[in-house]
């Protein structure tokens, strides 16, 4: 098994632009997709990217996800940061029906 | 509207058992592989099993394999967890989630295992 590591925290300031990192442990990043979550207090995750770079419809293009082979890694950037768009962050990719979480990021927009 | 929700948590006895359910609606329940993911109090998530559109395949986190069973009926568009020689370590609220990757997450059930 694999292991998705983020940092455990990030804060930026409204209108900046951020970026969260999910390091894949072993394995290429690359072998399957990588998806974003985002989870508000005392809510439920919503997947803000999926396969990689992927949003789904009704969130904002200011969200955006790309993979990176040579440092096999994964990245969520978010650009003029909102103070609604403070809350936990999760990567998540998979080997076959093996499914692997990032521990969380929680951005603070201050 | 995709609408997955959860019912059957609650307190429980170190030991014990309890059988999670989650109801589908809004999609063609029968065309989706679904999860279950959990989140212990104030942690990350984690995912604990998977079952594939038609019932298999079938996988489990090692966390719970050989206590946890993981079920689903499309007939009746719904997903089954049963838990059995629960611990306080599966304190958690648990999520079922539609699809490989996960797309649509219901509200959670929260399960307590406590003396």
């Amino acid at each position: 098994n694999f292991m998705l590591t983020q940092p455990h925290s990030v804060s930026e300031s409204p209108g900046k632009t951020v970026t969260i990192s999910c390091t894949r442990s072993s394995g290429s990043i690359a072998r399957n997709s990588v998806q974003w979550y985002q989870q508000r207090p005392d809510s439920p995750p919503t997947t803000v990217i999926y396969e990689d770079h992927q949003r789904p419809s009704g969130v904002p293009d200011r969200f955006s996800g790309s993979i990176d082979s040579s440092s096999n890694s994964a990245s969520l950037t978010i650009s003029g940061l909102k103070t609604e768009d403070e809350a936990d962050y999760y990567c998540q990719s998979y080997d076959s029906s093996n499914q692997v979480f990032g521990g969380g990021t929680k951005l603070t927009v201050l | 509207e995709v609408q997955l929700v959860e019912s059957g948590g609650g307190l429980v006895q170190p030991g014990g058992s309890l059988r999670l359910s989650c109801a589908a609606s809004g999609f063609t329940f029968s065309g989706y592989e679904m999860n279950w993911v959990r989140q212990a109090p104030g942690k990350g998530l984690e995912w604990i099993s998977y079952i594939g559109s038609s019932g298999t395949p079938i996988d489990y986190a090692d966390s719970v394999k050989g206590r946890f069973t993981i079920s689903r009926d499309n007939a009746k568009n719904s997903l089954y967890l049963q838990m059995n020689s629960l611990r306080a370590e599966d304190t958690a609220v648990y999520y079922c989630a539609r699809g490989l990757p996960p797309d649509y997450w219901g509200q959670g059930t929260l399960v307590t295992v406590s003396s």
